[in-house]
């Protein structure tokens, strides 16, 4: 089974609207951190995002939030106000607890391709 | 500036020729990784280090080696590349257990043929 799940391959936003991007993750550790990364055409990977399994609060970061559900094991990236610049790649990772975790090995979803339009 | 640095960041070769993709973190980070791109499959853990000589299998190890002889150096080497070893590679870093951020490099565009 899909540790990470993202059905969105592609996505269309207008520039200065919100956008969500899914993502829906599977684990049977109670201890587990999930990121968000945004990969442009130029190929790095930037860290957006950070939610914990125990944090109460959803995760803010400027423009980007994360919508954690934790009974429906979702993860979903909101980007409010999007701007063309945020055309790229969207990562959906999963870190799983464990004594090591595979040294902190994170597992990726897919990806969702965001494309920003005028 | 805390950065993993990786190079090349493009690199073409034929195949059965050894190559290194050197791997270098200025955070003192213990834990660094491997990673591969496919398209279609997101990234894939190769190998992994958790501190300096220790370092072990991730999920995709076939064809790759590592070593980590200092902490902040993890070399991935390809022994005898395959044109099924064409991808985009990431290298990463992050400090200690449960870590809530992971350092990645620029990545290397490797094309075997």
């Amino acid at each position: 089974a899909q540790k990470i799940t993202q059905t969105q391959p592609g996505m269309f936003v207008q520039e200065k609207e919100a956008v969500t991007l899914d993502c829906t993750y599977d684990t049977s550790d109670q201890s587990y951190g999930l990121f968000w990364y945004k990969q442009p055409s130029s190929g790095e990977m930037i860290f957006l995002i950070y939610q914990g399994s125990y944090d109460e609060q959803n995760a803010t970061e400027g423009r980007y939030s994360l919508n954690f559900q934790k009974a429906r094991k979702s993860a979903n990236l909101v980007i409010s106000a999007s701007q063309l610049g945020d055309s790229a790649m969207y990562f959906c990772a999963m870190r799983e607890g464990g004594l090591t975790g595979g040294g902190n090995k994170l597992t990726f979803g897919t990806g969702t391709q965001l494309k920003v339009e005028l | 500036e805390a950065q993993v640095t990786q190079n090349p960041r493009y690199l073409i070769t034929v195949t059965g020729k050894k190559l290194t993709v050197t791997c270098s973190q200025n955070m003192n980070h213990e834990y660094m990784s491997w990673y591969r791109q496919d398209p279609g499959l997101g990234l894939r853990q190769i190998y992994y280090s958790m501190n300096v000589e220790v370092t072990d299998k991730g999920d995709v190890p076939e064809g790759y080696k590592v070593s980590r002889k200092e902490k902040r150096n993890f070399p991935l080497i390809l022994e005898s590349p395959s044109p099924n070893q064409t991808s985009l590679y990431f290298c990463a870093s992050s400090f200690g257990q449960r870590t809530t951020e992971a350092f990645f490099g620029q990545g290397t565009r490797l094309t075997v043929v």
